[in-house]
């Protein structure tokens, strides 16, 4: 069990348009995920905290309008990346806790051109 | 505030060659400590854990790690490792246990298994 999934794997969006990328957990129910961005080479880094029902929590930093979090049902938050634009473009990826660890999702690579 | 390091950015290890990859971490409060694999892209899989009792943690694929509360180490280490073991691993903290808890992740060691 604690799979997650995410969806798509891979964009390719132009400048100034908008992309959402969705995480599921898919065996079981996650009041909490959590969103990380990849730089190449690097660790991740937290962009926000998703809660179920609520209002998502962003870390410093990170801009709550252009990275906009939805988190609807217990098994899906959304990321919406809006007015995407070429430094925007990274590797993307959710994870949602169960029994005291973090599972992630195999991630998106977006690419803005 | 807690911090994660990762002094290794690269081991090299001949195949069934030992390995052990270093991780120190920084809290003021009770630390629960993880380590993940991520093979080239895709996410991250979690290796093991320790969140109480006994210090030597044992993961999947052969892995296990050792809490040590006074050189505030969590290293990981294999007797003999293959060459599927080739990945980047991280190694993460958290100060809360639980589903809602944050990571901070150390920047990674690149394990590079060679004939």
């Amino acid at each position: 069990g604690a799979v997650v999934s995410q969806h798509p794997s891979r964009v390719i969006c132009k400048s100034g348009t908008s992309v959402k990328i969705e995480c599921r957990s898919l065996d079981f129910q996650a009041t909490t995920m959590f969103w990380y961005r990849q730089f190449p080479k690097k660790s991740l880094m937290l962009m926000a905290t998703s809660n179920e029902g609520s209002k998502a929590t962003y870390e410093q930093g990170v801009e709550k309008d252009k990275f906009l979090i939805n988190h609807a049902s217990l098994t899906l938050s959304t990321l919406t990346v809006t007015s995407a634009h070429p430094e925007d473009s990274s590797f993307y990826i959710c994870s949602a806790g169960r029994t005291s660890a973090q599972y992630f999702g195999p991630g998106t690579r977006l690419t803005v051109t | 505030a807690q911090s994660v390091t990762q002094l290794d950015s690269q081991v090299p290890v001949f195949e069934e060659a030992p390995v052990e990859l270093r991780c120190n971490y920084s809290s003021s409060v009770s630390v629960y400590l993880f380590w993940y694999v991520q093979y080239p892209n895709q996410g991250l899989q979690l290796l093991l854990k320790y969140l109480s009792g006994s210090t030597l943690v044992k993961g999947i694929n052969g892995f296990e790690a050792e809490f040590n509360k006074s050189q505030t180490s969590f290293h990981l280490r294999k007797p003999s490792v293959h060459i599927s073991d080739t990945a980047e691993y991280f190694c993460a903290v958290s100060e809360v246990p639980g589903t809602a808890s944050k990571l901070t992740f150390g920047t990674g060691t690149r394990l590079q298994v060679t004939l």
